[in-house]
This record gives structure tokens, sequence and C-alpha cells, in this order.
């Protein structure tokens, strides 16, 4: 079952432009929601993350928004930049039976065009 | 460069083979992951190993077991390798929640 919905499988975005990534989680448990970049040949690695109780994040050029009620969260990019071409995973966390428990949405492939 | 480190990184297996992926972390986590990726499904669970000495499934365990040797190490099986399990393998640790996870660089795995 998939508990985190990921949207869109693929984005192409010109440069200076903002990418948005959009996810949905339906357990109400998860306490913690990180996103990760992940570049070809490379492991995923953590971006950013935020908890339930902020409504935004800003990292540099990296935004997380969160709707609790809604049970929504999106990534925007600002200024989207060459650089930024990866694959992106929002997740959704909480601690269960003794251990992190991280549940991945199907991921983004971003390409930003110059 | 301190982090997980993976062996190895390329693999292809014939049908039936077995084979044991190596997984070594050195930043005395407690927690460590077996994680597969394929295309359009992210990243799937395959065990964890929540301490030293304990290992538990995940969502995709069929096919595969786990040891956690010590602290440091968390190695992957497949006991008799199938087409199905052609993927990419990431193993990672965690130091908490509020750390995220570590991933290694993966093991890119061939099943004919």
């Amino acid at each position: 079952q998939q508990q985190v919905k990921q949207s869109p499988q693929s984005l192409i975005v010109q440069k200076g432009g903002i990418s948005i990534i959009n996810c949905a989680y339906e357990n109400t448990a998860f306490d913690y929601f990180p996103w990760y970049q992940q570049f070809p040949g490379k492991g995923p690695a953590l971006l950013i993350a935020i908890r339930p109780d902020v409504s935004e994040k800003k990292e540099g050029r990296f935004t997380i928004s969160f709707n609790k009620s809604a049970k929504q969260f999106s990534l925007h990019i600002m200024d989207s930049q060459p650089g930024d071409s990866a694959t992106y995973f929002c997740a959704a966390s909480m601690f269960s039976g003794g251990y992190n428990k991280l549940i991945f949405g199907a991921g983004t492939r971003l390409a930003v065009h110059p | 460069n301190a982090g997980v480190t993976q062996t190895p990184k390329f693999q292809v297996l014939k049908t039936g083979q077995s084979m044991t992926l190596q997984c070594a972390q050195d930043m005395n986590h407690n927690s460590m992951y077996w994680y597969r990726q394929d295309p359009g499904m992210g990243l799937r669970l395959i065990y964890y190993s929540a301490s030293e000495g304990t290992t538990d499934k995940g969502e995709v365990p069929n096919g595969y077991n786990v040891s956690r040797l010590n602290k440091r190490e968390f190695s992957l099986r497949l006991e008799s390798a199938a087409p199905s399990q052609t993927s990419v393998y990431f193993c990672a640790s965690s130091a908490g929640q509020l750390y995220g996870y570590t991933f290694g660089s993966g093991t890119r795995l061939t099943v004919v």
C-alpha cells in the first residue's frame, strides 16, 4: 500500500523558474516529513525536512509548505538551476517498533533546462 | 570520507545463484536499513535493524535474509536470485529521526 503519494512523476522547468513537487500522506501518525535529493549513480541525500506543527520551512532556495488538515506537503525550488536536476523523494516518518520508520514517495525526476 | 560504504557497486547474477551485499557505516549509528529502488516505485524497505543484534522485516522481505554482524555492518543475502530481484539496492543508517538517513551509493544488481 502506498502511504505517500507524490506528483508529478517528472517535471521540466526553465532556468530561473519555480519547481513545485507535491505529496500527500494518509497516516496521521507520521510526525516528520523529509525530502531527499538523488543524483544519478548516487544514494539519496537529505535535503530539507519539516515537522507538522510548522506550516513552512525555508532553507536557501528550497521551501517546504505543509498543510496538516489536508495531509499534504510540497517542495518549492525557487530560481531553479541546471544543477538542481535530480530525482526528488518526499517521505513521511514516525517512530514505530523501535526504529525510525520512513516511507518514501515514488519520486519526481526534475530537469532544469538552461 | 565517512559514511555508508556498499560493496559491490555492480553485479550480474544468473537465476538461482546466491550472493551477499555488504554494507558498513562508520558513524556509530544504531539503526541500519536495506532498501530497493525500482523505477516508479520509490524506495521500498526490505529489512531493518533497529540496533545491534536485532533485525526485522520491512515491506518487501521475501527472497532476502539479513545479518547484523556488529554495530558497523549489515549484510543482505539473496539465497536464490530471481529476475524480479533486479534492482538497485541501497543501505542506509540513522542516528535518529531528526537526523534523517545516510545512504550508501548503491549496488546495481541484474539477475538474468
